[in-house]
């Protein structure tokens, strides 16, 4: 069956500028992640979505970013005011509620702000 | 708050060699702990996992709780194990989000 996808797999702006991050994740999976990839680092999360309930946006790391998901389906990743400290690669993960342990990734949209 | 730290960023070892990919954390409570991996151009994929106690493609790693570490090993490492290895931890509860280690890159030479 298919993945978890990303969209775009590349996008490079400029700084000031607003992005939208897409994440497709594999159907039925009722958990959602965003995680944030630095250059040379390992992944941060940012925030997660269970099913209706509120999320948990614990790692968020200013008010310019932001997250919707609507019930079990589409994610959007927002930054606004991108600055270059945000460039980075962003993962999308998935989770099914009956295998609470493993986490399917997607291949990520890498961001650059010039 | 809880950190995973992977103490080498690069690893190389001859094909045959037995390898060892270092992990420690710190955690309050009962975490667990994972394995994922990256294979070059590939998405980022679970390896293992603790709680299973299984061997993945020759791959085992122990929790330690005295000393803080998962480390993985394998007696013999073949070529098709280069990849960028990251130790995780959940710390439970229902996010189960997961805090990453900065990733070792292994390099299996011929």
């Amino acid at each position: 069956g298919a993945g978890v996808s990303q969209s775009p797999s590349n996008k490079v702006t400029e700084k000031g500028k607003d992005v939208e991050l897409r994440c497709d994740p594999i159907s039925g999976h009722t958990a959602l992640y965003w995680y944030r990839q630095r250059l040379g680092q390992g992944l941060e999360f940012l925030i997660y979505f269970q099913g209706n309930s509120a999320p948990d946006k614990s790692g968020l790391p200013s008010d310019r970013f932001s997250a919707e998901r609507t019930g079990e389906s589409v994610s959007t990743l927002t930054i606004q005011r991108t600055q270059q400290e945000d460039s980075a690669v962003y993962l999308c993960a998935s989770r099914s509620g009956t295998n609470p342990y493993e986490q399917y990734f997607g291949p990520g949209t890498r961001l650059t702000v010039t | 708050a809880q950190r995973v730290t992977q103490p080498e960023k690069l690893l190389s070892v001859f094909k045959g060699a037995p390898v060892e990919l270092k992990c420690n954390y710190s955690y309050s409570g009962s975490p667990e702990l994972f394995w994922y991996v990256q294979y070059s151009r590939q998405r980022l994929q679970l390896l293992l996992r603790h709680i299973s106690r299984e061997s993945i493609k020759g791959f085992t790693a122990d929790l330690n709780k005295g000393e803080t570490s998962f480390h993985l090993k394998k007696p013999f490492a073949q070529e098709e194990d280069s990849a960028m290895y990251y130790c995780a931890l959940s710390g439970g509860g229902s996010a189960r989000q997961l805090t990453f280690g900065s990733g070792t890159q292994l390099t299996v030479l011929p």
